[in-house]
Formats: structure tokens, sequence, C-alpha cells
């Protein structure tokens, strides 16, 4: 049973575009929503989290948006560079420095 | 501040063999977990430690087994190697209590052959 659906599966933006990636969980004991960035051949960085009890957060050019009632969030990347290609994984925990459960993944291409 | 270390870098292993890998926790932190990701998938939870004892567990088999040291780094050993066992091997760190923030290291890429 997967826990944190993601979508979509891959994504082309063009410079200077909005990036959009969603999740949804089934969980509602999930209290925490990091989102990751990773490269290739790299680990996963943790680049911006939100927990329930507020329903934006804003980063720089990241900004995730969040609907408790969903079940849903989402990530947003503005002025998306070719920089910001990578895979981004969402992912949830409950409790203190619990287990992550990730989503699948998102590939993003950020074209010149 | 130190980030999170592990090593080896890359393994090669045959079916049937057993394998160490070994992490270093970021400065301050104080519980390692430790994440298996296959390719194209996102990473899965293996188990965690803290205060050198498993402190949660996902679904990996027995064979799958971890300690943790005083200075707070820790080892994963996996036996009787499977093909299915090829992956890229992820430690996270964290501080108990603290906040749920993961931070990973670059990972282990173990190959079964």
């Amino acid at each position: 049973q997967q826990q944190v659906k993601q979508s979509p599966q891959s994504l082309i933006v063009q410079k200077g575009g909005i990036s959009i990636i969603n999740c949804a969980y089934e969980n509602t004991a999930f209290d925490y929503f990091p989102w990751y960035q990773q490269f290739p051949g790299k680990g996963p960085a943790l680049l911006i989290a939100i927990r329930p009890d507020v329903s934006e957060k804003k980063e720089g050019r990241f900004t995730i948006s969040f609907n408790k009632s969903a079940k849903q969030f989402s990530l947003h990347i503005m002025d998306s560079q070719p920089g910001d290609s990578a895979t981004y994984f969402c992912a949830a925990s409950m409790g203190g420095s619990e287990k992550l459960v990730f989503g699948k993944g998102t590939k993003l291409t950020v074209n010149p | 501040e130190t980030g999170v270390t592990q090593s080896p870098t890359h393994l090669i292993k045959t079916r049937g063999q057993q394998v160490t890998l070994r992490c270093s926790s970021q400065s301050g932190h104080n519980t390692v977990s430790w994440y298996q990701q296959a390719l194209g998938q996102g990473p899965q939870f293996i188990f965690q430690y803290y205060r050198e004892e498993e402190n949660g567990r996902g679904n990996f088999p027995p064979r799958f087994s971890g300690l943790q040291f005083p200075n707070y780094s820790s080892e994963l050993n996996v036996n009787a190697l499977e093909l299915d066992d090829s992956a890229l091997y992820l430690c996270a760190s964290s501080r108990q209590g603290q906040s749920n923030e993961q931070f990973f290291g670059p990972g282990t890429r173990l190959t079964v052959l």
C-alpha cells in the first residue's frame, strides 16, 4: 500500500516557468511533510518542509501548499532554472524523528 | 559542521555474500536511519538507531541488521545477498526529539551479481 502518491512522474518546464509537483497522503497521523531534491549520484537534500498547522510555507523560489482536508500538498518552484533539473521527492512522517515515507519521485527538466 | 558521510561509495558483491556499509552522522545528531533506494524509486525505510538500539524497522527481512556506536556512527549489515538487494543505500541522521529533519549522506551504491 503506497501511503504517499506523487505526480507527475516527469515534468518538463521552460526556464522562468513554474514547476508544480503534487502529493497525496492517506495516513492522517502524518504531521511532517518534507520535500527532497536529488541530483544523479547524490543523496536526497532537504529542500523545504511543512507541518499541518499552516497552509503554506515559502522559502525563496520554493513554496509548499498544504490542504489538510484533501490530504494533499504540493511543491511550487517559481522562476524555474536549468540548475533545478533534478528528481524531487515528497515524503511524510509522524511523531518525532520517525521514518520517512517517500513518494516515487518526479524527474524535473528545466529547458534553457 | 560536518555532514553525513558514508563508505564505501561503490561496492560489488556476488549473490550469497555479506556486506557492511558505514555511516557517520552529522555533528550534533544522535539518530541514524537507513534507507534503500532502488533505481527510479523513492527511498524505502529499513530501520532507525537511537541510543545504540533499533528504534523502528521497515518491511525488511532479518538478514538486514545494524549497529550504532557510542559516537552515533552506524553500520548496516546485509547477509546472504540477493540480486534484488542491488540499490543505493542511504544513511540519514537527525536529532531525536528535536525535529523530524533528516539529513542524508551521499549513499553507497551496492551491486549484487
